[in-house]
């Protein structure tokens, strides 16, 4: 059982509704992250939160706004996304010079 | 900047066999970190080995195998005697550690690894 829980699994929303992915952990990580993974294709980095701070923003669409309330939680909040955004959406945690523990992803379908 | 290159798009085999995925990686930097992580139809990445930058030793873990050359810049992963569970894509990744904070990994293209049986 991975220990990078996110939810919901599976999302079904409109171009003009408001949602948020959410992630949680509870190994003691310093480092959280967003990754977007479309069909075929290898995850590519959006967002890292080191020490529940932003790092690292990979010139990612305002659309999608991460959130890092805790240590342990790290949220994706999504608003008028576009068709194309439609993905697997991967969160993961690390000690920060480890491997990166992934969870199973929320599959996203924006209508 | 940072690449990793996966040159086998796929690969089928069938069960028992060997089998090698190929990983070639380019950075300037001289501290870094390597990885395979294995990818199930089910979608989660699931993490099989880390490599430092200065241990080249290779790896044996099970039927599973990796060698380390850092004057190629290459991780190869070997997987022996095949099985279909084996059957998934694999993902070779580069994280650099900028001392700074928590850097993200830059992850090759992958392999989608058939066995048949």
């Amino acid at each position: 059982d991975t220990e990078v829980t996110q939810t919901p699994k599976h999302l079904v929303m409109g171009m003009t509704n408001k949602k948020s992915l959410k992630c949680e952990q509870h190994m003691g990580h310093r480092a959280m992250y967003w990754y977007k993974q479309k069909a075929k294709k290898p995850p590519e980095l959006m967002f890292v939160y080191s020490y529940e701070k932003l790092s690292i923003n990979e010139s990612v669409p305002s659309r999608f706004s991460p959130e890092c309330p805790n240590s342990s939680l790290l949220n994706l909040h999504l608003h008028a996304l576009q068709p194309e955004d439609s993905a697997l959406y991967l969160c993961a945690s690390s000690v920060g010079t480890g491997e990166l523990f992934f969870g199973e992803g929320s599959r996203l379908t924006v209508l | 900047a940072q690449k990793v290159t996966q040159a086998q798009t796929e690969i089928s085999v069938v069960e028992k066999e060997d089998v090698t995925l190929d990983c070639v990686y380019e950075t300037r930097d001289t501290t870094y970190y390597l990885f395979w992580y294995k990818q199930p139809p089910s979608g989660e990445l699931v993490f099989l080995i880390r490599r430092n930058s200065f241990d080249e030793q290779n790896e044996i873990s099970g039927r599973y195998s990796w060698n380390f050359q850092k004057s190629t810049s290459s991780f190869n992963f070997t997987i022996t005697a095949s099985q279909v569970v084996d059957s998934a894509v694999y993902f070779c990744a580069l994280f650099r550690n900028s001392g700074g904070g928590a850097d993200g990994l830059t992850f090759g293209k992958g392999t989608h690894l058939i066995i048949q049986p």
